[in-house]
């Protein structure tokens, strides 16, 4: 089974400024997922990060809000830009591994001041 | 589009209860079907899926059973230990085209349970 790392494990940032997420896999997976958790919320999906090319977002999401890169198999970074406080939320890192498992990242708890 | 609903929260349960958490969904394909559970300060976790209608998955002592009929699958357990505590989601994913391996999940269900 795939091994994610995901950092940090929690942040807490000033209004206005950016935050990057970065998420590493332990083995090439074939599909890598970014998911919000607002406050008392269930997760949404945010986007779904392609390696070579950009990432496909969902409604609701877009790219200059959340920048997603995806360098190679194993890798793949979210900015959170320009907070607000309405951006506090634990952001979760998924990836699809060639079973067709998904496994989750312990996720970032992100708090806008 | 797809969704998923889950039972209103929180759960508290004494140990050795029996545990249903329901779980229904809408999804305009034949989506596979899952129960994540997300332990205190740790990431989610798959706790059992099922693929197809009438399918049963189970997982530490859990079931739940995929019904077409009335689009559920609701979870079950027949003695909940204090361990258990933890959220639980409900999630379905309706495979094809682009939509592979998404997730749409139900919002989370508390458990508690005391000793």
């Amino acid at each position: 089974s795939a091994v994610i790392s995901q950092k940090p494990s929690r942040d807490i940032c000033q209004r206005g400024t950016s935050l990057t997420i970065q998420c590493q896999v332990d083995s090439q997976v074939t599909m890598m997922f970014w998911y919000r958790q607002q406050p008392g919320q269930s997760l949404t999906l945010i986007a779904t990060a392609n390696q070579g090319s950009e990432a496909t977002y969902e409604s609701g999401f877009v790219i200059d809000k959340f920048p997603i890169s995806r360098p190679n198999l194993t890798f793949s970074t979210l900015t959170v830009s320009n907070m607000s406080p309405e951006d506090s939320s634990i952001y979760l890192c998924s990836a699809r591994d060639s079973g067709e498992k998904l496994f989750f990242g312990s996720g970032t708890q992100l708090s806008v001041l | 589009g797809d969704s998923v609903t889950q039972m209103e929260g929180p759960v508290t349960l004494s140990e050795e209860a029996f545990l249903t958490i329901n779980c229904t969904y809408t999804a305009t394909g034949y989506p596979s079907l899952f129960w994540y559970v997300q332990y205190p300060g740790e990431g989610l976790q798959l706790l059992l899926k099922a693929t197809k209608a009438d399918d049963k998955g189970s997982n530490k002592g859990f079931e739940a059973t995929y019904r077409k009929e009335t689009t559920s699958f609701h979870l079950e357990k027949g003695s909940v230990q204090v361990s258990d505590s933890a959220v639980y989601f409900c999630a379905l994913s309706d495979y094809g085209g682009t939509s592979y391996g998404k997730l749409t999940f139900g919002q989370g269900t508390i458990l508690t349970v005391h000793p």
